[in-house]
């Protein structure tokens, strides 16, 4: 879950190379996940999803891998460009009240591309 | 084009003051989520709403409400009960029903003066 009151940790990474951001999610019965990337000063935007009943999903220079027994999730971007840099934060898709389904993000990794 | 719409983009308020939030989506998507975000942390969800008329607190409902009249629209009240209003706030909508991505808006930058 989300701890109030600590910054986000950054990743510094060297342009061309590949990014690893991970995620640790709560519920053990969340069945969806999702990974955005909100850059400074806007709302997240889409990157890729996951359903509980894959362990991988590839995308365009993105991948993500799901390890449903230590409740881990990490993306992976293909030869990191400037633009690549952003704060990036995992969602999963968990019950809430009155058996309606709530989104609720992870903390999230601010990614730094050094040129 | 469809999309998710919230205004204004800055607003500023006195303290003791209650202000609105507006959020609008022409996606005919049924559910709506209201986040807060402080600097360099995450997003906290504030309310959430699936349906009409209907909605849910979130983690940090307390000093804010909202309502649901219209399926496109999600408007967020921060009252003066809310001891630290200063934040980012940023709503969202899906279709719900779980399995499915939230759009996001462009987030209201609101500053209590």
């Amino acid at each position: 879950g989300e701890s109030v009151g600590l910054h986000l940790p950054t990743l510094s990474v060297q342009e061309g190379d590949n990014s690893i951001i991970n995620c640790a999610y709560s519920n053990s019965a969340s069945d969806y996940f999702i990974w955005y990337k909100q850059e400074s000063g806007k709302g997240p935007q889409f990157i890729i999803d996951i359903r509980s009943n894959m362990d991988k999903r590839q995308g365009q220079r993105v991948t993500v891998l799901l390890n449903k027994t230590v409740k881990h999730l990490s993306l992976q971007i293909a030869a990191t460009q400037p633009g690549d840099s952003a704060v990036y934060f995992c969602a999963e898709n968990q019950d809430g009240e009155g058996g309606y389904q709530k989104v609720t993000f992870g903390t999230g990794t601010k990614l730094q591309v050094i040129p | 084009d469809g999309g998710i719409t919230q205004s204004p983009k800055y607003l500023f308020r006195k303290e003791g003051q209650n202000v609105t939030l507006s959020c609008e989506q022409n996606l005919n998507h049924d559910a709506m989520y209201w986040y807060r975000q402080d600097p360099g942390q995450g997003l906290r969800l504030i309310y959430y709403s699936q349906i009409v008329n209907d909605f849910q607190k979130g983690d940090i409902a307390e000093g804010y409400s909202v309502s649901r009249e219209k399926k496109e629209s999600f408007p967020l009240t921060v009252t003066s009960a809310q001891k630290n209003p200063t934040a980012f706030y940023l709503c969202a909508s899906n279709f719900g029903g779980g399995n499915t991505e939230a759009f996001f808006g462009q987030g209201t930058r609101l500053t209590v003066v």
